[in-house]
This record gives structure tokens, C-alpha cells and sequence, in this order.
């Protein structure tokens, strides 16, 4: 089945830690994406990535890093400077980026991630 | 800051009925609009996309673009209890492909 795996489905950090947020997947997608989802919000995008080895900041990255090494894989990272990390973590992927009106946006199944 | 707006609800739709659900952008250039289907707890998924002026039906539901006014709208007919979720807005600009979301609209189908 082709698909947007993300993991774990749920994540505790304590206070100070760094933890890792996988996304993969086998849709032979060239973008990805990172969005935060608070409580009666709607999604913010922390990261995104157009081809392998390069990402660029969303609307609210800091605390945040990515990497890109693989098409298949956007792993994000919850650094210890992100002070309300609580929240939906949301991977999603397209085909392309630029120049297609018709692009769409496919989600992954999310990871929960909360403060001890 | 480009919006996109939603009323947040609950909008508690008859079983059967139409359940209507407005959406408003901020940025004139926009040209795509998507709306997902989030269930509580769930990641949101595609039911609808629309480019052009005017109405696109599939199957039970309905978009509907005006450019001009700068709203798109989503219609569900025959509403089921199954389709209680939370409705989201997504616009794209004339950029790469970020979306803009909005907060989302409840819907409340009761029997």
C-alpha cells in the first residue's frame, strides 16, 4: 500500500530533551511538509522540503530542525528551545511543487506529542 | 499575514438536511482550494478541490469558488452522521504551493 507513515503515534518529551518525529513515505513524492496543529487551530507549517538535501523555513520553525537525505524520508526534530511543544504533529507530501495549480497535499496519520 | 476564515461552529445539522460551510481568503491572487475532512483525533483528508469559478459537485458534496467575492463554500447533502468532523479551508497563492489553512468548522449531524 502506498502511503504517509508517520511514528510514534504518541511521544512524551521532558523538559530540556530532544526528540525525533519519522515521516516516510512510498508515494515517490517530491515534497514534504511539517504542519503543528494546536487545539481549534488550524495547521501552521514548521518545515518544508522541495527536493532532497534542501528545506526551507515554514511560518513558525523555530525550535525546530529537518533533514532531507532521502526522498522517501523528512524526519523532524523537536529541539529543547521549543518551549510549547504540545501538539498534533502533521507530515504531508505532493508530487510536485511549483507551477501545478491541481498539486495536492496528502497527510499523514500524525504524531501526538506531550510535555511531562 | 494572509487569512483564511471559518466560522468554528459546532453547526448541528438534521440528518438529511444540507449542511452549509463558508469559507473567506484574504489573499486576492489565491488559486487553488482544497477542503479536508478531519475526524477528531485523526489527520485531515482531501474530499474536495476546486480552481475555477463556480460549482463542483462530487457525489454527495458541492464547492463552490467565487474569485471575486473571495469565498468558497462546501455543501453536503443528505447529511449522515458520519459526516460529523471538523471541516478545514486550505488556499494556495500564486506561490510554490503553500497552503494556508483555516481554524475549521465543526459539523454536528444528529439523528
Amino acid at each position: 500500500d502506498g502511503g504517509i507513515t508517520q511514528s510514534p503515534k504518541y511521544l512524551f518529551r521532558k523538559e530540556g530533551q530532544n526528540v525525533t518525529l519519522s515521516c516516510e513515505q512510498n508515494l515517490n513524492h517530491d515534497a514534504m511538509y511539517w504542519y503543528r496543529q494546536d487545539p481549534g487551530q488550524g495547521l501552521r507549517l514548521i518545515y518544508y522540503s522541495q527536493i532532497v538535501n534542501d528545506f526551507q523555513k515554514g511560518d513558525i520553525a523555530e525550535g525546530y530542525s529537518v533533514s532531507r537525505e532521502k526522498k522517501e524520508s523528512f524526519p523532524l526534530t523537536v529541539t529543547s528551545a521549543q518551549k510549547n511543544p504540545t501538539a498534533f504533529y502533521l507530515c504531508a507530501s505532493s508530487i510536485t511543487v511549483s507551477g501545478q495549480l491541481q498539486e495536492t497535499q496528502y497527510f499523514g496519520p500524525g504524531t501526538r506529542l506531550l510535555v511531562l | 499575514q494572509k487569512e483564511v476564515e471559518q466560522n468554528s461552529g459546532p453547526l448541528s445539522v438534521p440528518e438529511g438536511a444540507i449542511a452549509s460551510l463558508n469559507c473567506t481568503y484574504s489573499d486576492r491572487v489565491s488559486q487553488s482550494f482544497f477542503w479536508y475532512r478531519q475526524y477528531s483525533g485523526k489527520s485531515p483528508e482531501l474530499i474536495m478541490s476546486i480552481y475555477s469559478n463556480g460549482d463542483k459537485e462530487d457525489g454527495r458534496f458541492t464547492a463552490q469558488l467565487n474569485k471575486a467575492s473571495q469565498y468558497v463554500s462546501l455543501l453536503i447533502r443528505d447529511s449522515q452522521p458520519s459526516d460529523s468532523a471538523t471541516y478545514l479551508c486550505a488556499v494556495r497563492g500564486d506561490s510554490w504551493g503553500k497552503l494556508q489553512f483555516g481554524a475549521g468548522t465543526q459539523v454536528v449531524v444528529t439523528p
